[in-house]
């Protein structure tokens, strides 16, 4: 399994755009990368994935560049609602494996 | 279509009492994973069943067991509570896609034992 590495934690504040990066040297090819959000005494919530280049929804931005060995999540202009851990999970698309979440990255966001 | 329902949301137990904590998925998923998340290990996963059947399971001792029934909802069982099994307890389920296996978590239960 790749093992991801992501900052401890970042500050932001109200109206910028955020980018946070994970490693992941040792990705497979059928692993996929996923983001998810958390607060606190919540269960995580997904918030996108992506296999290769580019993956945009209406929350989010994931850029994961050709030899794959890390992505970036884009939030714009965060809000202070975003304050929250976000983790990535890099897994392969089928069979049997055990997910392992990093430490995640606690993002603060000040007015 | 409704989330993926833990229950209880809160417990309280003592040491060497057990416990079963519920989950259920969110309808048409057949694969349901639990988790224990603390704030010094962080989320670490405990099995995972799919078709009624343990299909994973992480590094967790014996005391840590779980079930899949066949409408897909899932118990996990705790017994002979330690201090150190106080902790969130989160659920997760899955669709199986022929390309990606995206988990939808659950509020969580969280779990004092005293």
């Amino acid at each position: 399994l790749a093992k991801t590495t992501q900052p401890i934690s970042m500050d932001s504040y109200e109206g910028q755009e955020v980018n946070i990066t994970c490693s992941h040297n040792n990705i497979a090819t059928n692993d996929y990368i996923t983001w998810y959000q958390q607060f606190p005494s919540q269960g995580p919530r997904f918030i996108i994935q992506g296999y290769k280049t580019k993956v945009t929804n209406e929350v989010a931005s994931l850029f994961i560049p050709a030899d794959r060995k890390s992505s970036t999540l884009s939030l714009p202009r965060v809000s202070l609602s975003d304050t929250a851990v976000y983790y990535c999970l890099v897994a392969p698309s089928g069979g049997s494996y055990i997910p392992t979440f990093g430490r995640g990255t606690s993002l603060i966001v000040h007015p | 279509k409704a989330g993926v329902t833990q229950t209880p949301r809160y417990l309280i137990k003592t040491r060497g009492q057990q416990v079963t904590l519920s989950c259920s998925p969110i309808s048409g998923h057949r694969s349901v994973s639990w988790y224990q998340q603390t704030p010094g290990q962080g989320l670490q996963f405990l099995f995972e069943y799919f078709s009624e059947t343990q299909r994973n399971k992480g590094n967790f001792p014996g005391r840590f067991s779980g079930r899949q029934f066949s409408n897909s909802r899932s118990e996990m069982n705790v017994s002979t509570l330690e201090l150190g099994d106080s902790a969130l307890y989160l659920c997760a389920s899955s669709v199986r896609d022929s390309r990606v296996e995206t988990q939808y978590f659950g509020p969580g239960t969280r779990l004092l034992v005293l």
